[in-house]
């Protein structure tokens, strides 16, 4: 069955420090990947998506089929980074449906 | 453009009653998906239709049902209600094509918090 692990609940970095959130997947196929984000009383909205390889709000992920895994990195955290992160795949022709990892809380301290 | 939105906010029920939620996605969106996020299970796909047509369903028995109609607006009812049913019910529409290679993004709405006493 397909499957999205985040190993950490709870990620605590300064400010200006990197940050790497991990996400490992498990699907034999072709999957795609999304990193989604919620910060403080907004909506979960999407950050990056493995097809359109962008670079958003200074994140970046990168797929890694050999280790099916999607992290999330940023050279520098922000406080405003502060929020909760999830990983999601899909994968062909199941475009509305999102299998979500466990979600990562990241806190950046000043 | 005016984001997802859904009816109501908050919800409190008593086991055994049923209940309706109803979501209307972005104009021009013809995608509704369903998910429920719960702090044990996390967040997890209920359907997703299409055009009036269920194209997906998960993991969850038949109480939880659904339908679309013909402006896109969506609802979900859950019937026989359980404490477990309590959760934060989320809808994200998409301009998701026909099938195949379509991975347009998912907009969320605010969600519905059902408190099942």
């Amino acid at each position: 069955a397909q499957r999205v692990t985040q190993p950490e609940k709870l990620l605590s970095v300064f400010k200006g420090a990197p940050v790497e959130l991990k996400c490992n997947y498990s699907y034999s196929g072709s999957p795609e990947l999304f990193w989604y984000v919620q910060y403080s009383r907004q909506r979960l909205q999407l950050l990056l998506r493995h097809i359109s390889r962008e670079s958003i709000k200074g994140f970046t992920a990168d797929l890694n089929k050999g280790e099916t895994s999607f992290h999330l990195k940023k050279p520098f955290a922000q406080e405003e980074d502060s929020a909760m992160y999830y990983c999601a795949l899909t994968y062909y022709n199941q475009g509305g449906k999102l299998i979500f990892g466990q979600g990562t809380e990241l806190s950046v301290k000043p | 453009k005016a984001g997802v939105t859904q009816t109501p906010r908050y919800l409190i029920k008593t086991r055994g009653q049923q209940v309706t939620l109803s979501c209307s996605p972005i104009s021009g969106h013809r995608s509704v998906s369903w998910y429920q996020q719960t702090p044990g299970q996390g967040l997890q796909f209920l359907f997703e239709y299409f055009s009036e047509t269920q194209r997906n369903k998960g993991n969850f028995p038949g109480r939880f049902s659904g339908r679309q109609f013909s402006n896109s607006r969506s609802e979900m009812n859950v019937s026989t209600l359980e404490l477990g049913d309590s959760a934060l019910y989320l809808c994200a529409s998409s301009l998701r094509l026909a099938g195949g290679l379509d991975y347009n993004e998912q907009f969320f709405g605010p969600g519905t918090r059902l408190t099942v006493l």
